[in-house]
């Protein structure tokens, strides 16, 4: 059965740094999407991507955050400069359609030090 | 600010169809209803979701009130497997951003 891959399970940064998470959506998916979970909170929207462009965000994607599909595979979300509140679990999910259901990879843990 | 809300918590013996309810009274007329679970610390998984109609699939069902204000889901015959934190979930716009919320949804604990 077809899934979301993500890479790297878990991403140790410094402060300050820039960091890049990469996803592998379900091939034939044409919506994307990253959300996050701090521990032990909830997961929150972050974007959405349709067309090579971000259809939707939350207030939560500011200007520190971009989304790429750089080949026919890949989906990446880039923190430009990093901070300790941006430790948490990212999920990348891919959609066939906006209204479709979305199936989400394994995650991604980033630990700001 | 979720749009939703759900019990915090549900037991549910091993066997025996578990009900889970969502209100959603301020769902506009085109927005979806979702129902995902977490297991752990895993990515969210979908189960179902509906616009006006009851829907069931080979995970579950579903039940949409005609006012579409509330919902609930229904795991037919609830196993150990299916513990996990259920989410209700719509969306909805509001000062220009998009806003999906899975709230704190339900934690379901199937007892043997």
């Amino acid at each position: 059965e077809p899934e979301v891959t993500q890479t790297p399970s878990h991403q140790v940064t410094q402060m300050g740094q820039e960091v890049i998470l990469r996803c592998v959506p379900i091939s034939n998916h044409l919506y994307f999407y990253w959300y996050r979970q701090i521990l032990g909170q909830k997961v929150e929207f972050l974007v959405s991507f349709y067309n090579n462009e971000i259809s939707e965000k939350s207030e939560i994607f500011d200007d520190q955050f971009s989304v790429e599909r750089p080949d026919g595979s890949n989906f990446t979300l880039k923190i430009r400069s990093t901070k300790l509140e941006d430790s948490a679990m990212y999920f990348c999910a891919s959609s066939e359609g906006r209204n479709y259901e979305q199936y989400f990879g394994p995650g991604t843990r980033l630990t700001v030090t | 600010d979720a749009k939703t809300t759900q019990p915090p918590s549900m037991d549910c013996a091993e066997g025996r169809a578990a009900n889970l309810p969502c209100n959603h009274s301020t769902i506009s007329g085109n927005e979806y209803v979702y129902w995902y679970r977490q297991i752990h610390s895993q990515g969210p998984q979908y189960i179902i979701h509906g616009l006006k109609n009851n829907e069931t699939n080979e995970m579950a069902s579903l039940i949409i009130t005609e006012d579409r204000k509330s919902s609930t889901l229904i795991l037919p015959h609830a196993t150990l497997r299916d513990t996990a934190v259920y989410y209700c979930i719509v969306r909805w716009k509001a000062g220009g951003y998009q806003k999906v919320t899975f709230g704190t949804g339900t934690k379901l604990q199937v007892i043997p």
